[in-house]
């Protein structure tokens, strides 16, 4: 079974600030992760996706994540937030090699970034 | 390209009453899965298909059921609505294989029950 813990429901940051999304996971198996962003009325896109390879991880918009098996963790970060990356980030972890079919997912964490 | 199209995007219903929403997915993809994701939550998996077949469910009651078509496109069924399956459904295709393709998502649909 896998399971996702995103501590924090809701960060702020100021514009220019450290972005620092946390995110801890339980799996059985060798686990994938991703990170999704959502953007209000809208589904998710993806940010970056941990597939076994590197342990550092580069996205879009800036944004990166490291996998760190001996804490559990696949904090998401950002050098310097901008109002634009004000949206809910949700965490996500596949549990099962060679079939992405079902993703459990964390509850989200709500940033708000303040000018 | 499109992306994954849902519709509607919206929708109201009563409970008691039955629903479809629909799903195409990324030209070439040929799996679909559904997600609902209730308010202040994350998404759960509902289903997944492959070659019109389901290839998973999550734990959702049997009133919930889906079909794919030979254009892989889908559509979600849930009869004998509840208050509860008031939420945003979401749609994400994939190709099918084993590199660990991530999920497409589209916009959704806002399901709300009364």
């Amino acid at each position: 079974a896998q399971s996702v813990t995103q501590l924090g429901s809701h960060v702020s940051v100021s514009e220019g600030a450290l972005v620092l999304l946390r995110c801890n996971y339980s799996s059985s198996v060798p686990p994938y992760l991703f990170w999704y962003v959502q953007y209000p009325n809208q589904g998710l896109q993806l940010l970056l996706k941990y597939t076994s390879a590197a342990t550092l991880v580069k996205g879009i918009n800036g944004f990166e994540a490291e996998f760190k098996k001996s804490e559990t963790s696949f904090h998401l970060t950002k050098p310097s937030a901008h109002m634009s990356d004000a949206a809910e980030y949700f965490c996500a972890v596949s549990g099962r090699r060679g079939s992405n079919y079902k993703l459990t997912f964390g509850k989200g964490t709500l940033l708000t970034v303040n000018p | 390209d499109a992306g994954v199209t849902q519709s509607p995007t919206h929708l109201i219903k009563t409970r008691g009453q039955q629903v479809t929403l629909r799903c195409s997915p990324i030209s070439g993809h040929k799996s679909v899965s559904w997600y609902q994701q209730v308010l202040g939550q994350g998404p759960q998996f509902i289903f997944q298909y492959y070659e019109k077949e389901e290839r998973g469910r999550g734990n959702f009651p049997d009133r919930f059921s889906a079909r794919q078509f030979p254009n892989y496109s889908s559509e979600l069924n849930v009869n004998a609505l509840l208050l509860g399956d008031s939420a945003l459904y979401l749609c994400a295709s994939t190709p099918w294989g084993a590199d660990n393709s991530p999920l497409h998502f589209g916009n959704g649909t806002r399901l709300t029950v009364t």
